[in-house]
């Protein structure tokens, strides 16, 4: 059974860059069909998508967020990997990793890590 | 961007049936897929592609999608089914490729 498991480093300080990896767990993260993603939540708020990379590596951005955002895959370790440059308070949150699922109908969502929360303060 | 709109909140009674709409231009033409996430605790996938459900989720979780609407039911609601509730979609667009989610509906369980 897959399982992902963020880790990252709890607090980071503003203008300095934020590194999460995402270890995957029970099957190979180069199975085609899934697509591998970020979303994070601001404490209290809602859901949002940050980003998202295939199994061939080419990557999907929040036009919100993609200037300071770059997405890869390491394939030999099963893990993929987020960065976000020039982090500001805005970017406190807790950070999924999560599986997107290109073989059902509506590409859902349909696997993610616990999270984990990243605070962005001096 | 694509834009899913959510009422912020629905209460409902143990044993009725709640209803949690989901507000987007044209969404009846896209593939909806509904979350659930219950405090401290990561989403989970109870409704994809408007109106399956992975398996493991109770029947009494239904979807539907229509027009300007997409609408997630539960029936005989539970204690249990309190939780924040979101939609999402994946858009692909000129000017935007990824995944929407809905603003969030709190269900509370009266």
């Amino acid at each position: 059974q897959m399982q992902l498991q963020e880790s990252g480093p709890g607090l980071v300080k503003p203008s300095e860059t934020l590194s999460l990896t995402c270890t995957v767990s029970g099957d190979s993260i180069s199975r085609s069909g899934f697509f591998w993603a970020w979303i994070r939540q601001p404490p209290g708020k809602g859901l949002e998508w940050i980003a998202s990379i295939s199994f061939g590596g080419d990557t999907d951005y929040n036009p919100s967020l993609k200037s300071r955002l770059s997405m890869s895959l390491e394939t030999s370790k099963n893990q993929f990997s987020l960065t976000i440059s020039s982090v500001t308070a805005a970017d406190t949150a807790v950070y999924f990793c999560a599986r997107d699922n290109f073989s059902r109908g509506g590409f859902p969502t349909d696997l993610w890590g616990h999270g984990t929360l990243v605070t962005v303060s001096s | 961007s694509y834009v899913l709109t959510q009422p912020p909140s629905v209460s409902v009674a143990p044993g009725q049936t709640a209803t949690i709409i989901c507000g987007g231009n044209n969404i009846g033409s896209k593939s909806v897929n509904w979350l659930q996430q219950k405090p401290g605790q990561a989403p989970v996938l109870v409704v994809y592609a408007d109106k399956d459900r992975p398996s493991g989720i109770p029947e009494r979780f239904s979807g539907s999608n229509s027009g300007s609407t997409a609408t997630l039911s539960i029936s005989r609601v539970e204690a249990g089914d309190e939780a924040d509730y979101y939609c999402q979609v994946w858009e692909g667009s000129d000017d935007y490729v990824g995944y929407v989610f809905g603003t969030g509906t709190k269900v509370t369980v009266l």
